[in-house]
């Protein structure tokens, strides 16, 4: 079936840290591709998306490339903040029988230091 | 324009106990998913209710069971609650039942003793 794999955390960076975490995902089909973030003790947020081969969503300084060749989906940001610190999932929908359920990652835990 | 909602925040139970959680969509979405998130863990499918219907289920046991009302929002209810219930349990809206994007709630925090 459908998953999603993520990096293990936590990725501790310094402020204006450049930040990598990797996505890499397994889905028959052409899945939309998600980025949530969840700070503590909240529910999750959409922070950017992707819906087809070679896309690239983006929001916030945080980007993502759809790539197909690759099944991939790495999140980047060019300088971290104090205030990036949080849990992030990758998530897929819409990969074989799968419509409409999001399949997420273990989530990468992001903490930045000043 | 109001978000997803979710009522309680947080609730704590018994085992054996049932209990109730409650959604209301964003505004314009007429598509409700629930899921749970254990400590630790991404969130794991538990259900999707569009047009008053369950239209798809993820790997969760009979004891947990849904409804959408005709205003779009929904419930959740879990039965004869195990200590492994314990989770945040969160709520997501959409338009359409297909791949859009999906908003979420705060979540409630259910802890099952």
């Amino acid at each position: 079936g459908d998953s999603v794999t993520q990096m293990e955390g936590p990725v501790t960076l310094s402020e204006e840290a450049f930040l990598t975490i990797n996505c890499t995902y397994t889905a028959t089909g052409y899945p939309s591709l998600f980025w949530y973030v969840q700070y503590p003790g909240e529910g999750l947020q959409l922070l950017l998306k992707a819906t087809k081969a070679d896309d690239k969503g983006s929001n916030k300084g945080f980007e993502a490339t759809y790539r197909k060749e690759t099944t991939s989906f790495h999140l980047e940001k060019g300088s971290v903040q104090v205030s990036d610190s949080a849990v992030y999932f990758c998530a897929l929908s819409g990969g074989s029988g799968n419509t409409g359920k999001l399949i997420f990652g273990q989530g990468t835990t992001l903490q930045v230091k000043p | 324009d109001a978000g997803v909602t979710q009522s309680p925040t947080h609730l704590i139970k018994t085992r054996g106990q049932q209990v109730t959680l409650r959604c209301s969509p964003k505004s314009g979405h007429d598509t409700v998913s629930w899921y749970q998130q254990a400590l630790g863990q991404g969130p794991q499918f538990i259900f999707q209710y569009y047009e008053e219907e369950e239209r798809q289920r993820g790997n969760f046991p009979d004891r947990f069971s849904g409804h959408q009302f005709p205003n779009y929002s929904s419930e959740l209810n879990v039965n004869a609650l195990l200590l492994g219930d314990s989770a945040l349990y969160l709520c997501a809206s959409s338009w359409g039942a297909g791949q859009e994007t999906q908003y979420f709630g705060p979540g409630t925090r259910l802890l099952v003793l």
